[in-house]
């Protein structure tokens, strides 16, 4: 199984609502990505998790908050989102030991309205 | 990680090689050249990637100087599914780095 599994597919939530995105492998890999990405715009890194820790938050707003709860499993809580947090959002992972390339999601569209 | 600069655009007749550059001139000792696209709102795709030595597979070929400073993607015979945004990458291979993306190069593949 060499997937990323990114659900939901899309999502429309309300600036008051509380939502989760899901990320899923298993593929044993120990560094988790988010990643954001608006419209003709690269993928933007958001949280880098290494072994089930948090490694790296690139001064992301606390609306949004990861967790990764087992080896398999990264989720992203989403609260009080604003309408510019509308994007694309991507999940990645990859070995921390050996070179070799990141798997990534299809991604979550989310929409806040 | 070291900084990447491409092209913002490219185009290329189906049928011909596509060539596509990326400069890595700050490029450490330990960081691989990775290579990934991105078709139209899919999640990136990996393609090849390098340390210092050639490599081709099944996708492309990747050329790397001498001197690490730049590389070349090939797509030897492209066709229309490779229309896509492709971003070079330098990342060491120390799994928890940032993997960070440039602003790649919109390839058009033209029929």
């Amino acid at each position: 199984d060499t997937e990323v599994t990114q659900t939901p597919k899309h999502l429309v939530m309300g600036m008051t609502n509380k939502k989760s995105l899901k990320c899923e492998q298993h593929m044993g890999h120990r560094a988790m990505y988010w990643y954001k990405q608006k419209a003709k715009k690269p993928p933007e890194l958001m949280f880098v998790y290494s072994y089930e820790k948090l490694s790296i938050n690139e001064s992301v707003p606390s609306r949004f908050s990861p967790e990764c709860p087992n080896s398999s499993l990264l989720n992203l809580h989403l609260h009080a989102l604003q309408p510019e947090d509308s994007a694309l959002y991507l999940c990645a992972s990859r070995p921390t030991w050996r070179d070799t390339e990141a798997f990534f999601g299809q991604g979550t569209r989310l929409t806040v309205v | 990680d070291a900084k990447t600069t491409q092209p913002p655009s490219m185009d290329c007749a189906e049928g011909r090689a596509a060539n596509l550059p990326c400069n890595h001139s700050t490029i450490s000792g330990n960081e691989y050249v990775y290579w990934y696209r991105q078709i139209h709102s899919q999640g990136p795709q990996y393609i090849i990637h390098g340390l210092k030595n050639n490599e081709t597979n099944e996708m492309a070929s990747l050329i790397i100087t001498e001197d690490r400073k730049s590389s070349t993607l090939i797509l030897p015979h492209a066709t229309l599914r490779d229309t896509a945004v492709y971003y070079c990458i330098a990342i060491s291979n120390f799994g928890n780095e940032k993997l960070t993306f440039g602003t790649g190069t919109r390839l058009t593949i033209i029929p």
